[in-house]
């Protein structure tokens, strides 16, 4: 069966500090990992994928196979950042099985 | 379209009734998702497509819930004789892929509220 962990349902930073969301998985073969995003009043969106190993509005994240784990990083969080993220696995059923999310709020 | 689109958006219905939710996602995805979120939860899987054949149904809750795709586009997500825990928002997401490996397409969703 494959998880996925955000242990962290709500994460408060000020503008300019560092942010870091937890993303723990379980699954015994190679995964394909996602965040997605979902702004206010808008749908849920992808923001970045391990394989493309890009970094997307400031954001990066590294799949480090013997934590298990693949957290969201910014070093200069912006208050356009608040929003919810999710974390995504895909195992080797293919379906994507969703972490319960984490909201992220920028204060000025 | 522009994107994958769900309706209704807003659906209130009395305990026992039946609904239909209807996505129709972006022309030519071969791979739809059904997924119902509960308040303060993330996105759980109930149902697969690929074209019209569905591939994966474990995680409808019941056997009240029930979807199709007939034609290979537009999906339809039912519920019959709803109940309160049924409340929820209900999510279609479409893919180019043909497996869960590609990005996923949302559309905003549809609430259901069951009183």
């Amino acid at each position: 069966a494959q998880r996925v962990t955000q242990p962290e349902k709500l994460l408060s930073v000020f503008k300019g500090a560092p942010v870091e969301l937890k993303c723990n998985y379980s699954y015994s073969g190679s995964p394909e990992l996602f965040w997605y995003v979902q702004y206010s009043r808008q749908r849920l969106q992808l923001l970045l994928r391990h394989i493309s190993r890009e970094s997307i509005k400031g954001f990066t994240a590294d799949l480090n196979k013997g934590e298990t784990s693949f957290h969201l990083k910014k070093p200069f969080a912006q208050e356009e950042d608040s929003a919810m993220y999710y974390c995504a696995l895909s195992g080797g059923s293919y379906i994507p099985t969703f972490g319960r999310g984490t909201s992220l709020i920028v204060h000025p | 379209g522009a994107g994958v689109s769900q309706s209704p958006r807003y659906k209130v219905a009395k305990r026992g009734q039946d609904v239909a939710l209807r996505c129709d996602p972006i022309s030519g995805h071969v791979s739809l998702f059904w997924y119902q979120q509960a308040l303060g939860q993330g996105p759980e899987f109930l149902t697969y497509f690929q074209n019209e054949a569905q591939l994966d149904k474990s995680g409808l809750p019941s056997d009240r819930f029930f979807a199709e795709r007939p034609e290979g586009s537009v999906s339809t997500l039912k519920i019959q004789r709803t109940q309160q825990e049924d409340s929820a928002v209900y999510l279609c997401a479409s893919s180019l892929a043909s497996e869960g490996t590609g990005e996923l397409f949302f559309g905003e969703g549809s609430r259901l509220t069951v009183l």
